[in-house]
């Protein structure tokens, strides 16, 4: 059953600390994304990934850090830098880039 | 840079058609896109649309282009109260720009009545 899954669903941090969330896909897709969603909003770019090992910054990627180690993963650091951290976080891949993207059930990220 | 916008709400009765518009900046989009979001839960890929056709047809879902005013819509036939959700039009740039970076609308909530 193929897909790609967040982890936590829902996630409380207090201010100052770091916190990393995690998607991950078995669709053997070459491209994975990172979107932010706030209430009433549409999604903003933090940062993607075309291939393993090289990723890009998108239009909102202060506060925010990822690695792309392995093909099917590619986590989200939110940094004690993010000045407003607390959103509703998405994942997405898609087969190469040009191609439609496939969402994650995403994470709602609650700092406290 | 590229901007895409979309009505706010949309409130419809079961039954009858909804249609929901978007329209965009950037005459080089190639690929546009349209997403539903239940709440809480992820995007839900449910069309797209080449920027060189002018009509898609997939179901209950009609997504109709007009490339000169840059105006997408997607019209909904026999709307059913689990269409109730937030729709999300998107755009991408030509395949071999840098990147894929989708460029997304605010959505549009839409409220089915019984």
């Amino acid at each position: 059953d193929g897909g790609i899954t967040q982890s936590p669903k829902y996630l409380f941090r207090k201010e100052g600390q770091n916190v990393t969330l995690s998607c991950e896909q078995n669709l053997n897709h070459d491209a994975m994304y990172w979107y932010r969603q706030d209430p009433g909003q549409g999604l903003r770019l933090i940062y993607y990934s075309q291939i393993v090992n090289d990723f890009q910054k998108g239009d909102i990627a202060e506060g925010y850090s990822v690695s792309r180690e392995k093909k099917e993963s590619f986590p989200l650091t939110v940094t004690s830098a993010q000045k407003n951290p607390t959103a509703f976080y998405l994942c997405a891949s898609s087969i190469s880039r040009g191609n439609e993207q496939f969402f994650g059930p995403g994470t709602r990220l609650t700092v406290l | 840079g590229e901007d895409v916008e979309q009505s706010l709400f949309l409130s419809v009765r079961e039954g009858d058609s909804s249609v929901i518009n978007c329209t965009y900046t950037d005459s080089s989009s190639t690929y546009l896109y349209w997403y539903k979001q239940e709440p809480g839960a992820g995007l839900q890929l449910l069309t797209y649309i080449f920027s060189n056709m002018d009509m898609k047809q997939d179901q209950r879902l009609t997504v109709l282009l007009n490339k000169k005013d840059k105006h997408l819509s997607l019209r909904i036939a026999d709307t059913q109260t689990g269409d109730s959700a937030i729709y999300f039009c998107a755009e991408s740039p030509p395949r071999e720009a840098a990147g894929n970076k989708l460029t997304f609308g605010g959505g549009t909530r839409v409220l089915v009545k019984p």
